[in-house]
Formats: structure tokens, C-alpha cells, sequence
């Protein structure tokens, strides 16, 4: 069973520039979160999906964030302009419905912005 | 609201020697609770997790936590450590918001 996919792995971009981040979860997982680790620091979750609604974006910065979950598959992660405090590693999981924290993590896009 | 501290940014043991990284959290309702290992340049994965029933817990690679509701703890152990082992450990509870809530972590480090 292939796990969570993520692209890119790796993006440098310069500030102000867009950016995109993609995430294929584990067949079947219709729960999708997007989480943002910080060096040294835990995974903060910016939003989570049930299928193709998102039930908790309370954490995603709406000025220049932007999710989407078309189909309750596949999701895109957006920020325009990004800025230097954007630097960090965007995290996807997936997780069955019920599932009670027990998530599958992607490996990340490390994220540099110059 | 829910939370867990992790104390030790940073522990370091010798190959064979007893591991053990604490973890301490707050829950105002009954906690469901995790550990998380993180090798350099991958995902997050569950270790083991806690949610009702037996106290020890046991997961994968040898690991085990035990959950001690009179201290608030789930401190994460393991008999011998491997160099393998070398990772970031995250402690999380899983939070009444239907969200789980992670610990700054503890990177591990294994001495020859």
C-alpha cells in the first residue's frame, strides 16, 4: 500500500513569489490534514478536510493561504506572496474517518524562501 | 484545552544504554495519547498510542510508554537503544477539538 505522496520535496523560491504544494493521501483516508513544522518544533496543523470540506482551517493565515480538496482526494496548498517567515516543512496526512490522532504522514516539502 | 510538555530538547545515550524521553500533559477530559518518531528528511509515524484499557503500552522497535494518570505522564522507553534509533520523538494528545496536539519534541541521539 503506498503511503502518502507529497511534491515537491525540496522549493526555493524568492519572497513574494507563489508557491504550491501537493498531496496524494493513502487511498480510502477521507480525512486530509496540511501541518506546518518549524525547525525544532512540532507539526502545527494549518487545516483538515473531511473528504472535500474543510472542517477546521482556524490555523491557516486566509490573507495568503489558500487549501484545496477537489473530489476529497488529492489536495493543493497555496501561499501568495510567499514571505521569509514562510520557511519551513509543510507536512500532509491522511487518516480514516474515526481515527482518533492516528495519522499517516507524507514526507514533507521543505520550503526556502529567499 | 489540551497540551503536552516534552522536557529535554535534547537526550543523548550510549548503544545498549535504557532510553527514556518524558512527556507530561494536560487534558481536562480522558487524553488519547501518542508518540511520534521522525527520522532526518521523512514524515512523522506512530509509535504507540494510548487510549484506554492497559496503561503500558507497547510499540513498534521495542518501544513502550506507560500511562500514569496521578503524574499526567506518558513517558516513552525502551530497554537497550539501537543506533537506529538516532530520530525526533513528538509526544501528542489527542485533543476534544478532534485535533492532535504535539510536544516541541526530543531528538535522540545515540553514542557509539
Amino acid at each position: 500500500e503506498a503511503g502518502v505522496v507529497q511534491s515537491p520535496r525540496y522549493k526555493i523560491i524568492e519572497k513574494k513569489q507563489p508557491v504550491a504544494f501537493w498531496c496524494n493521501p493513502i487511498s480510502g483516508h477521507n480525512t486530509l490534514y496540511w501541518y506546518l513544522q518549524n525547525l525544532g518544533q512540532g507539526p502545527e496543523l494549518l487545516i483538515r478536510y473531511e473528504n472535500e470540506e474543510a472542517v477546521d482551517d482556524s490555523q491557516l493565515p486566509k490573507d495568503r493561504f489558500s487549501a484545496e480538496r477537489l473530489k476529497g482526494v488529492d489536495s493543493t496548498l497555496k501561499i501568495q506572496p510567499a514571505e521569509l517567515g514562510d520557511s519551513a516543512v509543510y507536512l500532509c496526512a491522511s487518516s480514516l474517518a474515526g481515527s482518533q490522532g492516528e495519522q499517516y504522514f507524507g514526507p514533507g516539502t521543505r520550503l526556502t524562501v529567499t | 484545552a489540551q497540551s503536552v510538555t516534552q522536557l529535554g530538547s535534547h537526550v543523548s545515550v550510549s548503544e545498549g544504554a535504557l532510553v527514556l524521553l518524558r512527556c507530561n500533559y494536560s487534558s481536562s477530559v480522558p487524553p488519547y495519547l501518542f508518540w511520534y518518531v521522525q527520522y532526518p528528511n521523512q514524515g512523522l509515524q506512530l509509535l504507540l498510542k494510548y487510549t484506554t484499557g492497559a496503561t503500558l503500552v507497547k510499540g513498534i522497535n521495542g518501544f513502550e510508554a506507560e500511562f500514569k494518570k496521578s503524574e499526567t505522564s506518558f513517558h516513552l522507553t525502551k530497554p537497550s537503544a539501537h543506533m537506529s534509533d538516532a530520530a525526533e520523538y513528538f509526544c501528542a494528545v489527542y485533543s476534544s477539538a478532534s485535533k492532535i496536539i504535539f510536544g516541541s519534541g526530543t531528538r535522540l541521539s545515540i553514542r557509539p
